[in-house]
């Protein structure tokens, strides 16, 4: 069974404070993952996606991989309330490149 | 430019009554995805359109569940007989095919169900 999993949280931060949302996947042929925000009652919004090893920035979001771990991470740095969401990784089943395989998602509370 | 649309946003029936619910891709997104989320779970694959390829509808849980995707753009998924589990929100999504199979998916707002 190929999964990918998160901790369910509530995750809780201070507003301004780093978040750091983690993720780790089975497939080992996976190549390329996915952060998404979702926010409660709305459909999830791409915010990220990593292809190879190492780290990727954009604005206040960092997402960072290590294949050898079947890790990946997603960063916030100063966190605004607007933040709090739940937080989707996805990637994709190796022998369907076109098929995602969803984890359960981390719920983010940034508190003023 | 436009993104994922769905029709309607929201949705009321009697059990036992068949919906149909419309999606409108991306304009030159090559892929859609249906999906359907139920209050406070995660997102459950129900099917995939990929060009002219034979849909992937190994997600949809009966046979009351059907979908088509007409001249490789819109898509109905169609949801027969009713029942009160079916009640969710129903999410679909489209990308591109990328050489490298990439598969950044965008969304539609959804569309929530619900069976009375």
């Amino acid at each position: 069974q190929k999964e990918v999993e998160q901790n369910s949280g509530p995750l809780s931060v201070p507003e301004g404070a780093i978040a750091s949302l983690n993720c780790t996947y089975s497939d080992r042929g996976s190549q390329s993952f996915f952060w998404y925000r979702q926010y409660s009652g709305k459909s999830p919004e791409l915010i990220m996606s990593i292809y190879s090893n190492g780290d990727k920035e954009d604005g206040r979001f960092t997402a960072q991989l290590n294949k050898a771990s079947q890790y990946v991470s997603l960063l916030i740095r100063d966190s605004q309330p607007s933040d709090s969401a739940t937080y989707l990784c996805a990637a994709p089943n190796a022998g369907n490149n076109r098929k995602l395989i969803w984890g359960l998602g981390t719920s983010l509370a940034v508190n003023p | 430019g436009a993104g994922v649309s769905q029709s309607p946003s929201n949705k009321v029936t009697e059990k036992g009554k068949d919906v149909e619910l419309r999606c409108d891709p991306i304009s030159g997104h090559t892929a859609l995805y249906w999906y359907r989320q139920s209050l406070g779970q995660g997102l459950e694959f129900l099917i995939y359109f990929q060009g002219n390829s034979a849909p992937d509808k190994s997600g949809l849980p009966s046979d009351r569940f059907s979908a088509e995707r007409t001249g490789g753009s819109v898509s109905t998924l169609t949801i027969q007989r009713t029942q009160q589990e079916d009640s969710a929100v129903y999410l679909c999504a489209s990308s591109l095919t990328g050489a490298k199979g990439l598969v950044e998916q965008y969304f539609g707002p959804g569309t929530r169900l619900t069976v009375t």
